[in-house]
């Protein structure tokens, strides 16, 4: 059972363009992370958000986690050809912080 | 943030051969280490967990005795297929956390493993 769903789970849009990527699950999260990950690569993290509500932002990058701490959301705004790869979110549950439960993963390639 | 290397990046095999797959943490000290599993186009599937100096704890349907993990010290973490087949092929990635609940977890680049 994957506890984490994300989707859309493939995206490819044009340089310019906005998306955003959804990560949700039934069961509540006491942290989430957001990881992109480029072939042959380990996957490097982006975002941690651990209050329900929260919103980070990172250059065109913003995170909200949901109030009730099952879901996020990752917006990109004006994509560009390097934000191109595999983006996974990833939980840790509140009984066991240490195990983090990823996500199905989002591949998003953005065409110049 | 910290680095956490894995060796090698990539290996070939024969079928039936053993082979060891190093992470390393090497700007600090790593209580426990994660051991995961990619294969194409897909997610990351844990492996087992290695906390240092006990045995590892390992997911449900990862056989421990095909999958050995030895963390024989704070900055080190192996993993070795043992009598490895064309189907354990796959992208195997570690991390590494500094403990005291603290989640974040730096990876290591990963590696391939191709059994021909």
């Amino acid at each position: 059972t994957q506890l984490l769903e994300q989707s859309p789970q493939f995206l490819s849009i044009q340089e310019g363009e906005n998306l955003t990527v959804y990560c949700n699950s039934s069961s509540v999260f006491s942290s989430l992370q957001w990881y992109r990950q480029e072939p042959g690569e380990g996957p490097v993290l982006l975002v941690t958000v651990v209050t329900g509500g929260e919103v980070k932002k990172l250059k065109r990058l913003t995170f909200q986690f949901g109030d009730a701490r099952k879901d996020s959301s990752l917006h990109i705004t004006a994509a560009q050809p390097g934000d191109t790869g595999l983006y996974l979110c990833a939980g840790a549950r509140s009984y066991n912080t240490d195990k983090l439960i990823f996500g199905t993963g989002t591949r998003l390639q953005v065409f110049p | 943030g910290a680095v956490v290397s894995q060796h090698p990046s990539w290996v070939i095999c024969k079928s039936g051969t053993s082979v060891k797959i190093e992470c390393r943490s090497l700007d600090f000290q790593a209580t426990t280490m994660f051991w995961y599993r990619q294969f194409p186009k897909q997610s990351l599937m844990l492996m087992a967990t290695s906390n240092e100096g006990s045995k590892a704890t390992y997911e449900q349907g990862v056989e421990k005795d095909k999958f050995l993990i030895n963390h024989a010290s704070l900055t080190l973490s192996t993993l070795t297929v043992t009598s490895a087949h064309p189907e354990d092929s796959s992208f195997y990635i570690c991390s590494a956390e500094g403990g005291l609940g603290n989640t974040e977890a730096f990876f290591g680049q990963g590696t391939r493993l191709t059994v021909v």
